[in-house]
């Protein structure tokens, strides 16, 4: 199956509840990045974490990274309307100890935040 | 500093015709990365480029589809005789010379094909 699948597909949750998003991958990675893109619009970078960390914060963003286990979670806190929208975990594959450079996508998870 | 620009937003042809769009990268950025969105699915990897230099394009399907970026100006996807199966939404990505850098997406161009 594919590098990079998220889970769930579709998430619908209240205002003010926190949101879980998780990943999985199947190759050794150099990093792994979490995007959102609202409908029909580009892609917004949230945060890029690296193999060698197991944990990153920024804002009410915290996120992830088990390279034992190849899955990574993005946790939004305090959901916010605003929130609603697709996001996708992207990973910078490994090949001979260097990175290929290109991402690979999944199929992404709609949240969608009700006020 | 400007983000990733990417033009036009909307490109509409019909059959056969040839599409070319634009990407312009972030300053600073020398590296840069062709995606392709069809509706409802991720993001597929089309092609990766430096200036006048292709370093990967195992994306790319083989046959009317070809990428640049020249030494001046900003780099382009080329897509000749259109099919409608072209019908999806391309986005450019940059990054900072090196591995391991994020990658910051432009709006994406909208195609078309009638």
């Amino acid at each position: 199956s594919q590098q990079g699948e998220e889970d769930p597909q579709a998430l619908s949750i209240q205002e003010g509840e926190n949101a879980t998003m998780n990943c999985s991958y199947k190759t050794s990675i150099n990093n792994l990045q979490w995007y959102r893109q609202n409908s029909g619009r580009g892609l917004v970078h949230l945060i890029l974490i690296r193999s060698n960390e197991r944990e990153k914060h920024s804002g009410r963003l915290r996120v992830t990274l088990d390279t034992s286990k190849k899955s990574s979670s993005l946790l939004i806190t305090a959901s916010r309307a605003a929130d609603t929208a697709s996001y996708f975990c992207a990973t910078d594959a490994l090949g001979g100890g260097t990175s290929y450079g290109k991402l690979t996508f999944g199929q992404g998870t709609i949240l969608t935040v009700h006020p | 500093n400007a983000g990733v620009m990417q033009n036009p937003r909307h490109l509409v042809r019909r059959r056969g015709q040839e599409a070319r769009l634009r990407c312009s990268p972030m300053k600073g950025h020398s590296h840069v990365y062709w995606y392709r969105q069809l509706p409802e699915e991720g993001l597929k990897f089309m092609v990766y480029l430096q200036k006048e230099n292709i370093i990967d394009e195992s994306g790319m399907p083989k046959e009317r589809f070809s990428a640049e970026f020249p030494k001046e100006g900003p780099s382009i996807l080329r897509i000749q005789q259109v099919v409608r199966g072209d019908s999806a939404a391309y986005f450019c990505a940059s990054s900072l010379p090196g591995q391991g850098y994020e990658q910051y997406f432009g709006p994406g161009t909208r195609l078309t094909v009638t």
